[in-house]
């Protein structure tokens, strides 16, 4: 089975640091991808992890631990633009007609001033 | 270009409509996508297309019909819907090369409303 969760909501302070966690329970494993989405707009690609560690892209970073299950974004400096929804997608293993992405539940990230 | 184009944006239809939803890649994607999402809640997905043939199919009910003329394009053709199907309903496309699919690029959406 499939399993994916993330905290429903967070809030933060403009400028400070927030962590969102993911863990996953799933039949399959090649990668765990974050995406934001603004209300009412298409998800956006930020990060992936497919190897333990830490891949750092400007404010954004994820971690990956494939042992445990578990991944996180970490937002530096946040701005008010960072208030929406992140998504951690875990994507299953290869085969002749590629890889589906299983989407956690989202978690909802205010920032306010 | 880096852009899923989706049309229409907005769609009012009534359950014995029949309507389509559009969707177009210009990137070279070989694998595409139609995910379905409620308010506050993740993307579903419903169908996807690899190498323009249907390779995953959600369980969808038949009054939701996928088609993929060429490897560019992504139709959905609706038809009965009922109104718990109002959703946003989104396009995606992804690289995908010997097995391996590249992080999905999504299009803007289709609001779609049944009355």
């Amino acid at each position: 089975g499939q399993n994916i969760d993330q905290p429903t909501e967070m809030t933060a302070t403009e400028g400070a640091i927030v962590q969102i966690n993911c863990t996953y329970q799933t039949s399959g494993f090649n990668g765990l991808f974050w995406y934001q989405q603004h209300a009412g707009e298409a998800p956006t690609f930020l990060s992936y992890n497919v190897l333990d560690g830490l891949e750092e892209k400007g404010r954004f970073s994820s971690f990956l631990s494939r042992s445990k299950g578990y991944s996180y974004l970490l937002l530096k400096e946040l701005q008010m633009k960072d208030s929406a929804s992140y998504l951690c997608a875990v994507r299953d293993n290869p085969s002749n007609y590629g890889q589906n992405f299983v989407f956690g539940p989202g978690t909802r990230l205010s920032v306010l001033p | 270009d880096t852009e899923v184009t989706q049309t229409p944006k907005h769609l009012v239809m009534g359950m014995t409509n029949k309507k389509s939803l559009k969707c177009e890649q210009h990137m070279g994607h070989r694998a595409m996508y139609w995910y379905k999402q409620k308010a506050k809640k993740p993307p579903e997905l419903m169908f996807v297309y690899s190498y323009e043939k249907l390779s995953i199919n959600e369980s969808v009910p038949s009054r939701f019909s996928p088609e993929c003329p060429n490897s560019s394009l992504l139709n959905l053709h609706l038809h009965a819907l009922q109104p718990e199907d109002s959703a946003l309903y989104l396009c995606a496309s992804s690289p995908l090369l010997r097995g391996i699919t590249g992080e999905l690029f999504f299009g803007e959406g289709s609001r779609l409303t049944v009355l």
